[in-house]
This record gives C-alpha cells, structure tokens and sequence, in this order.
C-alpha cells in the first residue's frame, strides 16, 4: 500500500526566503506526481506535474523534483511571497496495472510566509 | 472561465438527518471524482464516475453514503442518517478521460470549492 508522507506539516518563512518542501513515498512504481496547493476553504489547484520519466518540472517560481528510485519530491519555492501561503499536498499516480489507480495524497504541508 | 461548481458551500445538521451535496462538473467533462478530506485522514476518494456510471465507489460507507449523477451537469453525494463522524469537507472533482487512458487520474482533474459538512 502506496503511503504519501510530507514534512514538515507545518512550515513558517519570512517574505523573500527560499524554501524547500518534502514528499515522500514509498512504493516508487509510480506514474507521476504531481503538487497542489490548497488555500483555506478552497479546493486544490495544481501546481506541477511531473512524470516517471522526468526528473523536474518549473514553472515560475515554483521547482519541483522527482527521484523515484529514493521515493522522494521537493517542490522549490523560490523569493516566498505573502500570496504562496497555503497547504501544500503531493499525490502520487501509481503505475496502470488494469482497472482504477488510486492516486495517494500527502497529508499537506501548511505553510506561512510572513510579511 | 470553466470551474466546477459544488453546493452547498456549508452545511450545519443535526445527526440522523439526510444530507445532499450537489455538484456541476466542468461542461464536456466525462469523468468525476467525490472526495472527503479531514484534519486525521487527509484526501480520500470516495467514489468516481465516468459517463454518469459509476465505476468505483469502494472508499464509501455503502450503509449511509449514495452517489449518482442524474445527467452530466449534475452528481450528488447523499448522506442518510448522518453521523458526527461524517463532519468533513466534501470535494468534487472532474475531469477529462483520454479515449486510451480509461479514467483521468484525480491529480489531472479540476476541483471544486468544497462543501463543508459540520454534524452536531
């Protein structure tokens, strides 16, 4: 069974630091992963998705990394802003073995930047 | 501007009574996913639909819970009796099948706003 951990679950910057947050899973027989972010009272938005056979993805600020073989992701937020605080979750797409992938979701990771 | 479109956004009850959450799923979207997400046990998948026919419903309590989409603009998530246990927010999500993919994975679907169910 695929367990999707992201740490740490809570996270508090200033305004203009660069920071790093984790995803962990681990069965790596995965097809992608994406990151999402989740503002207070809102559904997800994603933010990057990156496939098995990719090793980043950027968009902007944001940088996020795969390294299936240690089962982990980092998505990079780089220069933090007031506007990027808000939960941040990984899912993990697992590889198509007939009928339904039950895609995983971290547990979030609450961030805050400060002004 | 395409969203999908869950109502109520908040919903107060007493326990045993019937609760019905309603969504709109993008237009021309044929796939969609109900979703329950609490402090203890993050995201879960409840049920998913594709054409309006469900295809899997495992991670519902078949006791109380019911999901149907009566037509493509519209799916329901039912709760009857409802418990204390149930309080949690309720996602909505759709998205678009690839004929050669089968079912879009959640992480490739749009969601909702959410509706926050509170059971006292």
């Amino acid at each position: 069974k695929q367990e999707v951990t992201q740490i740490p679950a809570a996270l508090s910057v200033p305004e203009g630091e660069n920071l790093v947050l984790n995803c962990s899973f681990t069965d790596s027989a995965i097809y992608n992963l994406q990151w999402f972010r989740q503002d207070p009272g809102k559904g997800l938005t994603s933010l990057l998705l990156i496939q098995s056979s990719q090793r980043e993805q950027t968009s902007g600020r944001l940088n996020a990394s795969l390294d299936k073989s240690s089962g982990r992701s980092t998505l990079y937020i780089a220069a933090s802003q007031p506007g990027d605080s808000a939960t941040y979750l990984c899912a993990v797409r697992p590889v198509y073995s007939g009928g339904y992938q039950k895609v995983t979701f971290g547990t979030g990771t609450k961030l805050q930047v400060i002004p | 501007d395409a969203r999908v479109t869950q109502t109520p956004r908040h919903k107060v009850t007493e326990m045993g009574q019937e609760v019905t959450m309603r969504c709109q799923p993008i237009l021309g979207h044929n796939t969609v996913f109900w979703y329950r997400q609490t402090m203890m046990q993050g995201l879960e998948l409840l049920a998913y639909f594709r054409n309006r026919a469900p295809l899997d419903d495992s991670g519902m309590p078949k006791d109380r819970f019911s999901a149907e989409m009566p037509d493509a603009t519209l799916a329901t998530l039912k709760i009857q009796p409802s418990e204390p246990r149930d309080s949690a927010v309720y996602f909505c999500a759709s998205g678009l099948a690839k004929p050669w993919e089968g079912v879009p994975a959640p992480t490739e679907a749009f969601f909702g706003q959410g509706t926050r169910l509170t059971v006292v």
